[in-house]
């Protein structure tokens, strides 16, 4: 079992539906990130939380330390937010300093 | 621009050679972190340095190995290449050792033939 879990791992939606993408973790984490990669390969970082609650723009991140589980929230979503969304979490101890990463959700907006 | 520079962005090489990849953190940050994303893997992570010295090792092979320099730039060396080393290649920076944000450069794209 992976230790970083996202779902759904892909998404098509209309322009301007609401969008849910999830990902739960199995290990003690300090921070966790979401990641956006657009279809060149670019990786933009989207978010660091370690707990509540985050806004820029039309994207929030929520995260549950108690439930293990953070998700990303895109409001009035457009073609342009067509990307891989990328769950990562950092860990404590001997890990830290370093992402574990979920293996992505690949998000489709259609107009 | 995200103020973390790669280079070179495509590199087309044969088995068995050697190659380097170069990253220039943001300006003020002092750790760099590289990572490798394969088709099959997802990304992983290789290594961090922190002001010069390394600070943590993930899942990186014996044939590669990366060092941080006084300017702070980092490179990450790769030999005795396999076609499974075909990879993009990230790397990362932050200000501190394991606070703040990380910026990602846009990657170097190795293909092994």
């Amino acid at each position: 079992k992976n230790e970083v879990e996202q779902s759904p791992q892909n998404l098509t939606a209309q322009e301007g539906e609401f969008i849910t993408i999830n990902c739960s973790y199995s290990v003690g984490i300090s921070a966790l990130h979401w990641l956006q990669q657009h279809p060149g390969g670019g990786i933009v970082s989207l978010f660091m939380l370690s707990s509540g609650k985050k806004k820029h723009g039309r994207l929030i991140a929520t995260i549950n330390i108690q439930e293990k589980h953070s998700s990303l929230h895109i409001t009035a979503s457009h073609p342009r937010d067509s990307a891989v969304y990328i769950c990562a979490v950092r860990g404590y101890g001997g890990s830290q300093g370093n992402l574990i990463f979920g293996k992505g959700t690949k998000l489709s907006v259609k107009p | 621009d995200s103020g973390v520079t790669q280079t070179p962005k495509h590199l087309i090489t044969a088995t068995g050679q050697r190659v380097t990849l170069r990253c220039s953190p943001r300006s003020g940050d002092l750790s760099v972190y590289w990572y490798q994303q394969s088709l099959d893997q997802g990304l992983q992570f290789l290594i961090q340095y922190y002001n010069g010295e390394e600070r943590a090792k993930g899942n990186i092979l014996e044939r590669f190995s990366a060092q941080q320099f006084p300017d702070l730039h980092s490179e990450l060396n790769l030999s005795s290449l396999e076609l499974g080393d075909s990879a993009l290649y990230f790397c990362a920076s932050s200000a501190g050792g394991h606070i703040g944000g990380y910026t990602f450069g846009s990657g170097t794209r190795l293909t092994v033939v």
